[in-house]
Parts: structure tokens; sequence; C-alpha cells
């Protein structure tokens, strides 16, 4: 695809189960983001992930929350026991490199019940 | 931490120039100024970034003081599209965790018809 691409776009789940988001970088990026962004805030980091080095992960709030990127592209940001706090907008950037424009999907609202 | 200090509201009219300020005046000699806005509803957008000089590009132009510890993005002829939040940021452009973006409160600009 032309863009980053995310699944879902929209996930309503129940207290306490686990969620899957999916973020489908553009083709040959190596950096790529993960972020959250509750009703009416500011984008909050949460990792970071560049190339074959070892992720930032400094950003994530909690040990419920954890991410991979096989092979290099695509990324799955898994929330485990979700609470109702957990509840806003997850965007996902990819980069060319490290030092360049980074490019933002539509992001996944996820919602806590 | 954002490093940077932005207003946290502006009006323009519709047609004119847009200048949104941005304070980084603790930002070191590898750092470049990057901005990025966010229409309501989406994921952010890269607009321009620089580190010395200023630059132009078919969006907008970004002046930074000889100094660099503030700089001023222009938007030549605001239109109604261009209401969003703009994001003032400041990074490394080296490889490793300090190079992620993290992005404060930013100036949320409303163009005024």
């Amino acid at each position: 695809g032309a863009g980053v691409s995310q699944s879902p776009s929209n996930k309503v789940t129940e207290k306490g189960k686990d969620v899957e988001l999916r973020c489908d970088p553009i083709s040959g990026h190596t950096a790529l983001y993960w972020y959250r962004q509750s009703l009416g805030q500011g984008l909050e980091f949460l990792i970071y992930f560049q190339g074959n080095s070892a992720p930032d992960k400094s950003g994530l709030p909690s040990d419920r929350f954890s991410a991979e990127r096989t092979g290099g592209s695509v990324s799955t940001l898994t929330i485990q026991r979700t609470q109702q706090e957990d509840s806003a907008v997850y965007l996902c950037a990819s980069s060319l490199r490290m030092n360049t424009e980074a490019f933002f999907g539509q992001g996944t609202r996820l919602t806590v019940v | 931490d954002a490093k940077t200090t932005q207003p946290p509201s502006m009006d323009c009219a519709e047609g004119r120039a847009a200048n949104l300020p941005c304070n980084h005046s603790t930002i070191s000699g590898n750092e470049y100024v990057y901005w990025y806005r966010q229409i309501h509803s989406q994921g952010p957008q890269y607009i321009i970034h620089g580190l010395k000089n200023n630059e132009t590009n078919e969006m907008a132009s970004l002046i930074i003081t000889e100094d660099r510890k503030s700089s001023t993005l222009i938007l030549p002829h605001a239109t109604l599209r261009d209401t969003a939040v703009y994001y003032c940021i400041v990074r490394v452009d080296t490889s490793g965790a300090t190079n992620k973006l993290i992005f404060g409160t930013g100036t949320l600009l409303a163009v005024q018809p």
C-alpha cells in the first residue's frame, strides 16, 4: 500500500480481555513508532523500533503492554488484561530512516467497556 | 519531555499568513527542529524541518533564529483546511533511542473565515 495501514480501525473489547493491534508500515521503512492518544490529549510515545536495534520501550505504561516487529516489517501492539483507561486511539508511524519524516496511519480506536 | 514551548492556541484570518512560534531554548547543536500538524481525527502529518538555515517547501516556511533558541512556522496563506494542532519537536539526527519523536501539547491554530 501507499501509506501506513493499521487494523482494525475500531475495536471494542471487554475489560480484562487481551487485544492485538496491527501496523503495516510503508515498505522499506526501517523505523516504526507506536503512540497513543486519549480523547482531547496529545500523543503519548509508547515504543520505537529502528532496524535491527533493540527497541526503545521506555514509553510503555505498564507490563501489560508489549510490541513486536517481525521481519523488520509488520508490528503488533498487544495489550493484556485491558482496563478502561487503555481506551484511546493507538497510532503507528514509520519512516525510511531514523532521521527522516514519519508517516502516520489513521489509528485504531480502542474502547474498553 | 518535549523540550519545546508553544502557545496553546492561536487564531488566524483566512488568506492571511499564520505565524506559529516555538521556544526551544535548551536545543543542542545536533538537534533539528521538526514541525508536524494533526487535523481533527487524523494522524499527524509532517510539515517541515531544519537545523540552522531557514527552510521552505510547498506547505510552509521555517524561520530559525540565529541562536537557534526559537523558531517560527509560517503558513503564507492560511485556509480553513489548515485548522489543526501544530507540533514543534526537537530531535537529534543520529541513530539510537534519543532519535524518537516526542510530541508536546502543540498549538491549536483556528483559521477563521
